[in-house]
């Protein structure tokens, strides 16, 4: 079955970027959207943004001057670029899959912890 | 500033029980209206979409309603494993997507 798994640094510091990485596993990146949630300790759920598997992307109003993501369909992954850091970044990220005809998120990676610190 | 407000904030129930979570939004919406559930240490699960749509592998006993702005997920009778936080989720005309800040569903 489609399984998603993220990757990058657990840690990084005040004013860089945090990149990570999410690789798709089981099934084809093709013909479904693709989206990054993240979820600070003790708290609830933000979404950052998607992208579509032919690139077009939409983000969250609140993050988007910072945020790229982008994907790769050779390697089957897409990515997340933030920019500018903080410690209000500090969170748990989880990549997604977004279900066009439904607009939920059906299946979740594990997710991965990112602290923002020097 | 589209949001999703879920009540109560906390639910203390008994297995066996049945426990009904409410969502709602601060304009009406379309029907992309989702829940989660969330244990700890978990990713969210999808449970319902569509409002009312079990997602696949989610026991009748779970089930969603609701239109225009307010929303509710019923769980029938209360099993052991279902004692977790539970979020509603909804795609805004913007198409951008919106959790509420969720339910926690404890024991009592």
């Amino acid at each position: 079955q489609v399984q998603l798994q993220e990757s990058g640094p657990g840690l990084v510091k005040p004013s860089e970027t945090l990149s990570l990485t999410c690789t798709v596993s089981g099934g084809s990146i093709s013909n479904y959207y693709w989206t990054w949630i993240r979820q600070p300790p003790g708290k609830g759920l933000e979404w950052i943004g998607y992208i579509y598997y032919t690139g077009s992307t939409n983000y969250n109003p609140s993050l988007k001057s910072r945020v790229t993501i982008s994907v790769d369909k050779s390697k089957n992954q897409f990515s997340l670029n933030l920019n500018s850091v903080t410690a209000a970044d500090t969170a748990v990220y989880y990549c997604a899959r977004l279900v066009g005809a439904s607009w939920a998120f059906d299946l979740w990676g594990q997710g991965t912890m990112v602290t923002v610190s020097s | 500033e589209f949001v999703l407000t879920q009540s109560p904030a906390t639910l203390s129930l008994s297995p066996g029980e049945r426990a009904t979570l409410t969502c709602r939004a601060s304009q009406s919406v379309n029907s992309y209206f989702a829940w989660y559930q969330q244990k700890p240490g978990q990713a969210p699960r999808l449970l319902i979409y569509d409002a009312s749509k079990r997602a696949t592998g989610i026991p009748a006993r779970f089930s969603g309603s609701g239109s225009g702005t307010d929303f509710t997920l019923t769980i029938s009778s209360l099993e052991p494993e279902d004692f977790a936080v539970y979020y509603c989720q909804q795609r805004s005309h913007w198409l951008t997507y919106t959790f509420g800040q969720g339910t926690k569903l404890e024991i009592k």
